[in-house]
């Protein structure tokens, strides 16, 4: 079973260009989330997907957004990149209706930002 | 969810078993402890999770005392590459039909560092 998918792995951006992330999920996983990590701020919650819609979001300017695709695949973007955006970004999705759930990560794309 | 306190890091020699502490005082009844590593720079890796009841799976071991305010991850026989980051998180499950959140709130976990 392929395990979840980020796309790309690297990424070198320039301050004001935008990028945007890939994650596909674990066949059958229907919850997709995002999370940011920085050495500063550790991991933090992005937004979470469900069923093409958002039913969750942290404490992120509106730079920062995303969606889902019918096929659970999802996207971040990221416009008007900032020196601070560099960061690890991770995808994770998990099994609805399950109770206690777990979710699971992709290796996450390292953004870069010069 | 209910903010959890671990040890900023821990040595444990290598084939020892390693135990990790978490407390959250103010966990909830209807919360659960599950327990993530990362191993540096890759995503976090789900280890195990329990709601009062003592859990064991291939990876550990999980003890949840019976008040529920504290729980020890237990790695049986510790190796080089168990090395990691491991983060204790105390939220509410997700339910059927969807309804809630899959959000994880990550503190700073424990630096765990298995040595030869």
């Amino acid at each position: 079973k392929a395990g979840v998918t980020q796309t790309p792995r690297y990424l070198i951006k320039t301050r004001g260009q935008q990028v945007t992330l890939s994650c596909s999920p674990i066949s059958g996983h229907r919850s997709v989330s995002w999370y940011q990590q920085t050495p500063g701020q550790g991991l933090q919650f992005l937004f979470e997907y469900f069923s093409e819609t958002q039913r969750n979001k942290g404490n992120f300017p509106g730079r920062f957004s995303g969606r889902q695709f019918s096929n659970s695949r999802s996207e971040m973007n990221v416009s008007t990149l900032e020196l601070g955006d560099s960061a690890l970004y991770l995808c994770a999705s998990s099994l609805v209706g399950r109770v206690g759930t777990e979710a699971f990560f992709g290796q996450g794309t390292r953004l870069t930002v010069v | 969810d209910a903010k959890t306190t671990q040890p900023t890091s821990m040595d444990c020699a290598e084939g020892r078993a390693a135990n990790l502490p978490c407390n959250h005082s103010t966990i909830s009844g209807n919360e659960y402890v599950y327990w993530y590593r990362q191993i540096h720079s890759q995503g976090p890796q789900y280890i195990i999770h329990g709601l009062k009841n003592n859990e064991t799976n291939e990876m550990a071991s999980l003890i949840i005392t019976e008040d529920r305010k504290s729980s020890t991850l237990i790695l049986p026989h510790a190796t080089l590459r168990d090395t990691a980051v491991y983060y204790c998180i105390v939220r509410v499950s997700p339910r059927y039909s969807g309804a809630g959140s899959y959000q994880l709130t990550f503190g700073k976990g424990t630096k765990l560092s298995v040595i030869p």
